[in-house]
């Protein structure tokens, strides 16, 4: 099956730095890929659909200023947190949608990020 | 927009059959799928039905959908330890199938030996 790589898996950082995340397709093209945001013992909450080439859009109540969203290529979408808090802490998990595959997502392995 | 929603605890014990419910509200999602999570992993699809589907059987999975009181379900035939996890389901969200997955609260799977 398809493959989509979070790289990295566990992160920690102090407060007020910023934390890149990053979410490849290994072997398809995704043109879309999809940001969730899981707190412990809770469901995925999709943050924002990224788009290649285009600006991310963003799920109600997420800033994109915080989050901000790069998917330059057909293979690779990035979630940079800025300016972290100990708020942001939490499970980032990523999906790639796979081209002429309606319907089937690709999920990555996720990444906690811990903010102290 | 799409809501989704599971019961969030099932107990069952090794060798028994095993249920887990969700409901959803909208009723265009082209797909419904479900997820299973391992503690501290992402996550793994199971198994998904097309919506014009009533039944789809995978090996020890069933999943049967009611359309009518949009009611989904999966069941899991002789569970085994190596099933408990927490089980998503999921339907899409907005128009047409976009991929952007609505998910449920998650049901935690406990299998007793």
């Amino acid at each position: 099956g398809a493959v989509v790589s979070q790289h990295p898996s566990r992160v920690i950082c102090k407060s007020g730095t910023s934390v890149k995340i990053e979410c490849r397709s290994l072997d398809f093209q995704a043109t879309t890929m999809f940001w969730y945001r899981q707190f412990p013992k809770q469901s995925l909450m999709l943050m924002a659909t990224s788009n290649e080439g285009s600006k991310a859009t963003y799920e109600q109540g997420v800033e994109k200023d915080k989050f901000l969203i790069n998917h330059a290529s057909l293979t690779l979408s990035t979630l940079t947190v800025t300016s972290a808090h100990p708020e942001d802490s939490s499970f980032y998990i990523c999906s790639a949608l796979g081209q002429g595959r309606t319907g089937e997502l690709f999920f990555g392995e996720g990444s906690r990020l811990t903010v102290l | 927009g799409e809501d989704v929603e599971q019961s969030l605890f099932l107990s069952v014990r090794e060798g028994d059959s095993s249920v887990i419910n969700c409901t959803y509200t909208d009723s265009s999602s082209t797909y419904l799928y479900w997820y299973k999570q391992e503690p501290g992993a992402g996550l793994q699809l199971l198994t998904y039905i097309f919506s014009n589907m009533d039944m789809k059987q995978d090996q020890r999975l069933t999943v049967l959908l009611n359309k009518k009181d949009k009611h989904l379900s999966l069941r899991i035939a002789d569970t085994q330890t190596g099933d408990s996890a927490i089980y998503f389901c999921a339907g899409v969200g907005g128009s047409g199938n976009t991929g952007k997955l609505i998910f449920g609260q998650g049901t935690t799977l406990q299998v007793k030996p």
